[in-house]
């Protein structure tokens, strides 16, 4: 079955810094979506990515998924307080035989200390 | 506010009671996701609707779990005889029917049994 792993699983950083995450797939990513959750909170819809390569940005954070398809990354560049939360990788789950659900990753939980 | 709505939001049983939850989609949207989550985890796949057929229900869903979409619009989750290990927030997500459509979460009910 197909697993995600994030990496750090945690991070402290100072307001203004930059900053990446890590996901990383067991198995070829058909799409890699991120997330970012607050706690206690329901999940924020981030970005999507399909083609290897691939590179979106919304505001100060940007997303890559690299040519092999087998990890992502999410740059948040200036971080600011409202960046703090929890920032989720999901894949689409077909290598489990599954056509509907998303697989995620345990997360990455983000401090930003003004 | 035209997102996914879950109702409660919270709550607090006792072993061997029964709790119904409900989640409201995104109206255009004909996919309906469960996922639950339990702390330091990213969700885990539960269940999906494609209008009001359940095309797909995880191993995790086990006989106390029962899911309806009746009209094929809200959805209930109903977990019978409440055990200690089945506190966890549960999410609900949406999307239209297309392949790698982006999910959009509801905020979560979050469950404690005591």
């Amino acid at each position: 079955s197909q697993e995600l792993e994030q990496s750090p699983q945690s991070l402290i950083v100072q307001e203004g810094k930059n900053l990446t995450i890590n996901c990383t797939s067991s198995k070829t990513l058909y799409g890699l979506y991120w997330y970012k959750q607050k706690y206690g909170e329901g999940l924020i819809f981030l970005m999507m990515l399909q083609k290897g390569g691939e590179e979106k940005s919304h505001e100060k954070i940007t997303a890559k998924l690299d040519e092999k398809k087998q990890q992502s990354s999410l740059h948040i560049t200036a971080s600011q307080p409202s960046h703090a939360g929890i920032y989720l990788c999901g894949a689409d789950g077909r290598y489990g035989g599954s056509q509907g659900n998303l697989i995620f990753g345990k997360g990455t939980k983000l401090s930003v200390k003004p | 506010d035209t997102g996914v709505s879950q109702d409660p939001r919270h709550k607090i049983t006792k072993r061997g009671q029964n709790v119904t939850f409900r989640c409201d989609p995104i109206s255009e949207h004909n996919r309906l996701y469960w996922y639950r989550q339990t702390l330091g985890q990213g969700p885990e796949f539960l269940t999906y609707f494609q209008n009001e057929a359940q095309l797909e229900k995880s191993r995790l869903l086990s006989d106390r779990f029962s899911a309806e979409r009746p009209k094929g619009s809200f959805s209930t989750l109903e977990i019978q005889r409440t055990e200690q290990g089945d506190s966890a927030m549960y999410l609900c997500a949406s999307s239209l029917e297309k392949a790698q459509e982006t999910q959009y979460f509801g905020p979560g009910t979050r469950l404690l049994v005591l």
